[in-house]
């Protein structure tokens, strides 16, 4: 079975800085995809980016960029010029591949907290 | 943004009552899931289905139920309610099965079993 581990139960961060959030995950499988959703306080979910495991190009998006290192099993999120917007729980989430029915696993979560 | 409804938003029951959960969708997607979230454990499976009546356990499947007789809605029962099961509950849908089709996320039902 598959697990995913955030050791960061929170983090803070002063507007416009950098803040990078860990995840780490544990499985056999070769072929997968990998998942930040962000989920701020209105409770719903975003999915923020995305890392298909078999391409060695960190994905990004705008702000928003991912460090994934297959061989340590690490898939970490970085947030540039953070904004109060970002405030909000972030999860990292891991996904099979195949027909895998939509199957996450979700890791704990980080709270992070953006201050002006 | 996905068409996905659930209702009620929050809910404040007592233990063994049965409680349902409802998620509407509006995309025609097949495939929808039964998510909860606790602290500590992020969000968990609990059930999913891959087309009108077929259904599957996820990993948190025990004291829940579900049934899809449209595509459109799927339910979430909880036969006898208890505390342990006070929780958040997501309704997801995806187009796809495969794991490069991403989920959709609903607001969320609040219950809570006294």
């Amino acid at each position: 079975a598959q697990t995913v581990t955030q050791s960061q139960p929170e983090m803070s961060v002063q507007e416009a800085e950098t803040v990078t959030l860990s995840c780490t995950y544990d499985t056999s499988e070769s072929n997968y995809y990998l998942f930040w959703y962000k989920q701020p306080p209105s409770r719903q979910m975003i999915l923020v980016i995305r890392q298909e495991a078999y391409k060695q190009q960190n994905a990004t998006e705008n702000r928003f960029s991912v460090n994934f290192q297959k061989a340590a099993k690490s898939f970490s999120l970085k947030i540039s010029d953070s904004q109060l917007g970002d405030t909000a729980m972030y999860f990292c989430a891991f996904i099979s591949g195949g027909t895998s029915y939509g199957k996450l696993t979700f890791g704990q979560g980080t709270i992070l907290t953006v201050h002006p | 943004d996905a068409g996905i409804t659930q209702s009620p938003r929050h809910k404040v029951t007592e233990t063994g009552t049965p409680v349902t959960l409802r998620c509407h969708q509006t995309e025609n997607h097949r495939y929808m899931y039964w998510y909860r979230q606790d602290p500590g454990h992020g969000l968990r499976l609990i059930h999913y289905s891959y087309g009108v009546k077929d259904t599957d356990k996820g990993e948190v499947s025990d004291g829940y139920s579900v049934s899809r007789s449209k595509t459109e809605d799927f339910l979430l029962t909880l036969e006898s309610a208890t505390s342990s099961q006070t929780s958040v509950y997501f309704c997801a849908i995806s187009e796809l099965s495969g794991y490069n089709s991403p989920l959709h996320f609903g607001n969320g039902t609040r219950l809570t079993v006294t």
